[in-house]
């Protein structure tokens, strides 16, 4: 089956600075990768697709400039939170789509203090 | 856009059933089902491609009508493990391809 490989799983950084979260697709090659944001006990909320090669489509309502995303290859897919606060503390995953359906990283959860 | 799940939440006792529904304002082509553990990430559980189709996994199977635009997922003699937060997801197209969004969930408690 399709892996996708998300790290770090759990991440504590000072309000501020900066965050990378890596999403790769171990066995076959994710030409499209989305990012999801989900906060306690709610759904997960679509932030942004990336297509490989080509810059990140971002949902209404999510900041591109705070929200890097970059898909330079077939593999691999990350997201930057910049400049974070405490309101971007929440649990981030990645998904790629795998034949029909869509496989899920194991999700980050990011704290900001 | 979100699909509309109900209920909300419900709790069991082991051995007893529950369905869980889905339904879209707009024309469903496909409709997929994940089920959620507290910190962890969604599992897929199944997906449903056209209309009528009906799937199964162990004592869990869902059913899928397009006309209506909903889904159902039915959980039979339930167990523990089948405690988690279920979401349905469906595809949306956008300028950015398509895309999979979820339902606000439904929360099921099964106690012993």
């Amino acid at each position: 089956g399709a892996v996708v490989s998300q790290h770090p799983s759990r991440v504590i950084c000072k309000s501020g600075t900066s965050v990378k979260i890596e999403c790769r697709s171990l066995d076959f090659q994710a030409t499209t990768m989305f990012w999801y944001r989900q906060f306690p006990k709610q759904s997960l909320m679509l932030m942004a697709t990336s297509n490989e090669g080509s810059k990140a489509t971002y949902e209404q309502g999510v900041e591109k400039d705070k929200f890097l995303i970059n898909h330079a290859s077939l593999t691999l897919s990350t997201l930057t939170v910049t400049s974070a606060h405490p309101e971007d503390s929440s649990f981030y995953i990645c998904s790629a789509r795998w034949r029909v359906g869509y496989t899920f990283g194991s999700g980050t959860r990011l704290t900001v203090v | 856009q979100q699909p509309v799940q109900s209920p909300q939440a419900v709790i069991l006792r082991e051995g007893e059933d529950a369905v869980i529904n889905c339904s879209s304002s707009k024309a469903l082509y496909s409709v997929h089902w994940y089920r959620q553990k507290h910190g962890e990430a969604p599992v897929f559980l199944m997906i449903l491609l056209k209309g009528g189709e009906q799937k199964g996994h162990e004592k869990i199977s869902a059913s899928f009508n397009e006309k209506k635009q909903q889904s159902s997922l039915y959980l039979t003699a339930s167990q523990l493990s089948y405690s988690g937060t279920y979401f349905c997801g469906t595809e949306i197209n956008d300028q950015a391809g398509t895309a999979l969004i979820f339902g606000k969930g439904t929360t099921l408690s099964v106690s012993s």
